[in-house]
């Protein structure tokens, strides 16, 4: 069984620009969730989703924004970055069976590590 | 809001036991999780309480006090590749909260 995959692994950009991020995740998994990993704040919460519905956002400003598709394959923007956006995104999916459910074990993919410059 | 302290940093010899200790003050409570992350990669998943107790898988074992707020991990036989972070989560409405993260140092 595949694992979440998540692209662009590595990626550098110059303030001002923005980026889209993609994760696949694990098969029959519904429930994506996205988090930012710096040295400074560790990993921070930026948003879940499921069935395309997102069901809680982190306390991250408006230019960070995703979405999920039909097939659970999601996507997280950022725009207009600035210098502190450097981190590494990590995306987890888990086995959320139906609308409600609490999600239980997430797995992580191995993450898009974004250098702001 | 939330508030999950563990502590920065533990060192312990192969074979010994080391506990790390996590407390929280969250808004909501729908389970805790313990993580394992090895530099460079990605986090991965090595317990879940949401009821009091004490829950055992091998080598680690975690345990949770609703009502003080705590929980704690244990790993039993300490060996060198267990030389990494852990990182103590609270779900709380389909948001996983973090903490800092405990480096374990393992030494021969």
């Amino acid at each position: 069984k595949a694992g979440v995959t998540q692209t662009p692994r590595y990626l550098i950009k110059t303030r001002g620009q923005q980026v889209t991020l993609s994760c696949s995740p694990i098969s029959g998994h519904r429930s994506v969730s996205w988090y930012q990993q710096t040295p400074g704040q560790g990993l921070q919460f930026l948003f879940e989703y499921f069935s395309e519905t997102q069901r809680n956002k982190g306390n991250f400003p408006g230019r960070f924004s995703g979405r999920q598709f039909s097939n659970s394959r999601s996507e997280m923007n950022v725009s207009t970055l600035e210098l502190g956006d450097s981190a590494l995104y990590l995306c987890a999916s888990s086995l959320a069976e139906r609308e409600g459910q609490i999600t239980g074990e997430l797995f992580f993919g191995e993450g898009s590590r974004l250098t702001v410059l | 809001g939330q508030n999950i302290d563990q502590p920065t940093e533990m060192t312990a010899t192969e074979g010994a036991i080391v506990q790390i200790n996590c407390t929280y003050q969250t808004s909501g409570f729908n389970g805790l999780f313990w993580y394992q992350q090895h530099a460079g990669e990605a986090p991965t998943f090595l317990s879940y309480n949401v009821l009091d107790g004490l829950e055992e898988k091998g080598r680690f074992s975690s345990f949770l006090s609703r009502s003080k707020g705590y929980s704690y991990l244990l790993l039993k036989e300490l060996q060198m590749k267990d030389s990494a972070s852990y990182l103590c989560a609270v779900l709380n409405d389909y948001k996983l909260s973090f903490g800092a993260g405990t480096t374990v140092t393992v030494r021969a």
